[in-house]
Parts: structure tokens; sequence; C-alpha cells
């Protein structure tokens, strides 16, 4: 069975661009997470999504959206990037929203940004 | 919300020793504990997880325990080898585990010398 899968996974910006960061769960997980890693420290939630609503959201600022799709498939959009944004993206998928429901993460997408 | 320390940032043991990481969490309410194991230019991944109505859990050289009382859980890998060498990290639920967000720990990164 296919994991977490992302796109693209790697990408290079300059600051005050946009980006749109994607994420398929696994099949029939319902719920997607998406979480910033910056190097050296562990994973800061972003947002949850589930059933396509957004279910949660971590301290971060309004650059930050996010949209999950019918097909449970999720996007993480981030405007006005500056250079802290550098970081690699994970998205997590999980069967249903309850933090005790096992987090399963793909590969991650790391962003630069010039 | 749900602070995790994690111990130590670095481990380094010979091929074959035992390997033990703690972390600590505030919420009295967390009630599943998931490890990750992160690998260079990878997504974590799940290795072990534990939820509160059990002291300890196994699967071959891995091991996890959990001490509610004291609010502290641990990692134990035995019988290490240099394929084990990467990135660890713990992680606790936001307090009301309805919602998906987890909170980790700094990480260890531990090195299998062979």
């Amino acid at each position: 069975d296919a994991g977490v899968t992302q796109s693209p996974t790697h990408l290079i910006k300059t600051r005050g661009q946009q980006v749109t960061l994607r994420c398929s769960p696994i099949s029939g997980h319902k719920s997607v997470s998406w979480y910033q890693q910056v190097l050296g420290q562990g994973p800061q939630f972003i947002f949850q999504y589930y059933e396509k609503e957004e279910r949660g959201r971590g301290n971060f600022p309004d650059r930050f959206s996010a949209r999950q799709f019918p097909n449970y498939s999720s996007e993480l959009n981030v405007n006005a990037l500056l250079l802290g944004d550098s970081a690699l993206y994970l998205c997590a998928s999980s069967f249903d929203r309850g933090a005790s429901h096992t987090q399963y993460f793909g590969p991650g997408t790391r962003l630069t940004v010039l | 919300g749900e602070n995790v320390e994690q111990h130590p940032s670095t481990l380094s043991v010979q091929e074959g020793d035992s390997a033990v990481i703690k972390c600590t969490y505030s919420d009295s309410a967390s009630n599943y504990f998931p490890w990750y194991k992160q690998e260079l230019g990878k997504g974590p991944q799940l290795i072990i997880d534990i939820r509160s109505n059990v002291g300890e859990k196994k699967d071959q050289r891995i091991a996890v325990t959990l001490n509610k009382t004291a609010k502290h859980f641990s990692l134990h890998i035995t019988e290490t080898q240099p394929e084990d060498s990467a990135v660890y990290f713990c992680a606790a639920p936001h307090r009301g585990s309805t919602l998906g967000r987890l909170y980790f720990g700094r990480g260890t990164q531990l090195t299998v010398w062979p």
C-alpha cells in the first residue's frame, strides 16, 4: 500500500513569493495534519483537516492556509514568504482526527527561501 | 499547551549496547505516546507507541515504558545496530485528544558505532 505522498520534494523561492505544497494521505485516511520542521528541532503543528474542515490550528500567522479536497488530499499555502519559513514541511495522515489515532508522515517538502 | 522535554540530545553507543531515551510531558490528560525515527532526508517514521492503559510495550529490540504518575516515558533499544543511527522523537497529544495535534520533543541524535 502507498504511504503518504508529498510534492514537490524540494522547492526554492524568494522572499515575498507564494508557495503551494501538496499531500495525498494513505488510502482510507480522512485526517491530514501539516507540520513545520526547522533544522535541529521537532515538528511543529500547523493545521489539522478532517472531513474537509479545519479542526485545529497551531501558532502560525495568517500567511499560512490550507484546504482539504473531497478525495482527502490537501494543499498547504504560504503567502509572502519570509527567510524564516525555510523548513521541511511534513504532512501526516490518520484514519480519524483524534490524537490517539496513529499519524503517518510523508517524506516532506524541503522549502528554501532566499 | 503540552510541553514535551526529551533527553539526551545526542547519544553515542557501541554496536550491541543498549540505548535509552527519556521524555517528560506536562499534561496529565495525555493518553497516547508515539516514538518516531527520522533518517536524514526522510520524514518521521513511527516505530512504536504506547497508550496510557499499559505501562510497557515491546516490539522485538524496541520497548517503551510509561510512568503516568511521574509523567515520563522512555524508549529502550537493545542490541543496537548501525542502522539504528537516526534522530528519534517522542511526542504527546494536545490537551483534549479530539484534536490530532502532537507536541514533539527536540529529538535525540543516536549514533551507533560498529
